[in-house]
């Protein structure tokens, strides 16, 4: 059971450039979130999801795609990369949502991106 | 929007003293609140939660407050030890009508335990 796992864990880019984030998680959880970790700022929320074929907005969600095709993976695009987007970048996810009880998230080691 | 405010931002203390975070919350309809704890170049791991239902909950060393009327919650570490040594996240978890679990993060605490 490897819990979470994003791919790649570092990566350099030129503005303009784009790629994708891969998270997969193997705990059969509904929910999944991208968060970006900035200095002094905590973790803001980029986008979720509620379950295969869904996706939502979060906090930050200017610059940024998500798909989630597959229960298990949640893909974070990003279509033409700015230096405002260096940020480290986790995913999460947790339990399907129970009424009236909220689940802890488990994150991923998280993706370390720079853009030149 | 919703907002938590968290504090101090950093913080040092000797081996063996204890350690306090406060948290601040704004949204009135959160009611889940977990704290995490960051080491250097790794994932948030949960340390401890606590649901509005409960004022204090204990694991060991670790312990969390929660004062609703007031809106704020605090982590409490006893005899701190050099591992303590860490990022420290509060949250807050409003539920929301679409069913998600949104989770609203402090700005973090750097806490440092000295030999």
């Amino acid at each position: 059971n490897a819990g979470v796992t994003q791919t790649p864990k570092f990566r350099v880019l030129k503005t303009g450039q784009s790629m994708t984030l891969l998270c997969a998680q193997d705990m059969n959880h509904e929910y999944m979130y991208w968060y970006r970790q900035d200095p002094g700022m905590g973790l803001r929320l980029i986008h979720y999801s509620v379950g295969e074929g869904t996706t939502a907005k979060g906090e930050v969600p200017d610059g940024y795609n998500v798909s989630r095709l597959k229960k298990q993976n949640f893909l974070l695009g990003l279509e033409s990369a700015a230096p405002s987007q260096t940020s480290v970048y986790f995913c999460a996810s947790t339990f399907t949502w129970d009424r009236g009880s909220n689940q802890p998230q488990h994150f991923g080691d998280g993706t370390r991106l720079s853009i030149l | 929007g919703e907002n938590v405010e968290q504090h101090p931002s950093t913080l040092s203390v000797q081996e063996g003293d204890s350690a306090v975070i406060k948290c601040t919350y704004s949204d009135s309809a959160s009611n889940y609140f977990p704290w995490y704890k960051q080491e250097l170049g790794k994932r948030p791991q949960l340390i401890i939660d606590i649901r509005s239902n409960v004022g204090e909950k204990k694991d060991q060393r670790i312990a969390v407050t929660l004062n609703k009327t007031a809106k704020h919650f605090s982590l409490h570490i006893t005899e701190t030890q050099p591992e303590d040594s860490a990022v420290y996240f509060c949250a807050a978890g409003p539920l929301f009508s679409g069913g998600y679990n949104k989770l609203i993060f402090g700005a973090g605490t750097r806490l440092a335990v000295h030999p």
